[in-house]
């Protein structure tokens, strides 16, 4: 069965240093996973997805991604933070199921950002 | 390009009234549609999805319903409102291919009194 585990519910940085966020996944055959953003009060926003293409995928807003197969994880990060990307930041696996493409979210990772 | 609108933002509801939420998609044709509900502090859950007009499937029993009466148009309804239907409600499309990523409106914040 499919399943997301967000390793830290809430991660603190100064702006400027290199943000991680840990994601690991499970899944019976080679996922598609995604990362996504939510600001306070908005949707979600799609950061990147990995499709099995690169293992390193490169998303919006200087974020990126690595899949790593035999470690089963998907760590988003960011070299600088700026206060701006205070959010919440959800790993997804995506799945096929009954015709449709069924998203398994990760609990969330609350970043914080001061200055 | 792809935009998706939801419409109210916020919306303020006594426990027993009607309930409609509109979304719309514009730039892309037969896409899959999703209603998700966030509870305060909590992950989404998915409600209601649909693949086609007047397709419609429940992912779990609620006070809810859905319709999708055109291709890019998907209402979410209640005849009567409970507290417990207060939340954040996103709605969302996908392509129709295998590992197509979703794409969220920017929801709207229910309140029941």
């Amino acid at each position: 069965a499919q399943s997301v585990t967000q390793l830290d519910s809430h991660v603190s940085v100064s702006e400027g240093t290199p943000v991680l966020l840990r994601c690991n996944y499970s899944s019976s055959y080679s996922p598609s996973l995604f990362w996504y953003v939510q600001h306070p009060n908005k949707g979600l926003q799609l950061l990147l997805k990995y499709t099995s293409a690169a293992t390193l995928v490169k998303g919006i807003n200087g974020f990126e991604a690595e899949f790593k197969k035999s470690e089963t994880s998907f760590h988003l990060t960011k070299p600088s933070a700026h206060m701006s990307d205070a959010a919440e930041y959800f790993c997804v696996v995506s799945l096929i199921s009954g015709g449709y493409n069924k998203l398994i979210f990760g609990a969330g990772t609350r970043l914080a950002v001061h200055p | 390009s792809q935009t998706i609108h939801q419409w109210p933002a916020t919306l303020v509801q006594p426990v027993g009234s009607p309930l409609s939420l509109e979304c719309t998609v514009e730039g892309t044709s037969n896409p899959n549609l999703y209603w998700y509900r966030q509870a305060a502090g909590r992950g989404l859950q998915l409600l209601f999805y649909s693949v086609g007009i007047g397709q419609i499937s429940s992912e779990v029993p609620q006070n809810l319903s859905a319709s999708r009466p055109q291709d890019r148009q998907f209402i979410l309804s209640s005849k009567k409102l409970l507290l417990s239907d207060s939340g954040f409600y996103l709605c969302a499309w996908g392509g129709q291919g295998p590992n197509q990523p979703q794409h969220f409106g920017d929801g709207t914040r229910l309140s029941i009194l």
